[in-house]
């Protein structure tokens, strides 16, 4: 079934020790979004690639990075994680089916726990 | 990111009974209207959407009602099923643009 997959499910680092998050999609999507989703709030857009095109958000700290290497694939690397870091960071995808409608699919996310 | 507002926060709805969730927006430019359902430690599941240039679109039990001069849009869940307990979160976009969600509401059906 065509997906969107992120590993690790749980992601355990220290506090100020880099991490990086992965997301791989077969759907032949071409725009990839990164999203950061904290207890019991919203989903919050962090960025997003359009192809190769990176798009951040303004209020998105630069504490956070990504890469997109290929078309299935896209990271989302943390420099220094903080204790305010711990979220469910989600995967996103979606391509135009028409008419400018870009349906998103959502992986199931990764937790990080920052200790 | 403009802001979507959402309302109620947590609904509680008896078996059988209408489910009812409200969702406003402030920015005209927003031109896709999805709702998704997300399950404790799941990632959000795209459950319908509409676009502006129509008032209500109907999925089985699941309809949005649209209407783009008040700048609001509802799910209405029919015959609501303990098994559709779970966040529902509003969210608006344009283009392929991120979209901005709504705040969540946390519904319960009771057997």
């Amino acid at each position: 079934d065509a997906m969107v997959i992120q590993n690790p499910r749980y992601q355990v680092t220290q506090f100020g020790k880099p991490v990086t998050l992965s997301c791989s999609q077969t759907l032949n999507h071409n725009v990839m979004y990164w999203y950061q989703q904290k207890s019991s709030q919203a989903p919050k857009l962090l960025f997003h690639y359009y192809d190769k095109d990176f798009n951040n958000e303004a209020d998105t700290p630069d504490n956070f990075q990504s890469r997109r290497p290929n078309t299935s694939f896209c990271f989302l690397d943390i420099r220094s994680p903080g204790l305010g870091d711990a979220a469910m960071y989600l995967c996103a995808t979606s391509r135009d089916h028409g008419g400018g409608s870009y349906e998103q699919y959502f992986g199931p996310g990764t937790r990080l726990t920052v200790t | 990111q403009q802001q979507v507002k959402q309302s109620p926060q947590s609904l509680i709805v008896q078996k059988g009974g209408i489910s009812i969730i409200n969702c406003a927006y402030e920015n005209t430019a927003f031109d896709y209207f999805p709702w998704y359902q997300q399950f404790p430690g799941k990632g959000p599941a795209l459950l319908i959407a509409i676009r502006p240039d129509v008032s209500e679109k109907k999925e089985g039990r699941f309809t949005i009602s649209f209407n783009k001069s008040a700048k609001q849009f509802s799910l209405h869940i029919m015959d609501s099923q303990p098994g559709d307990s779970a966040t529902y979160f509003c969210a608006a976009g344009g283009g392929a643009d991120g979209l901005t969600f709504g705040k969540g509401t946390h519904l319960i059906i009771q057997p």
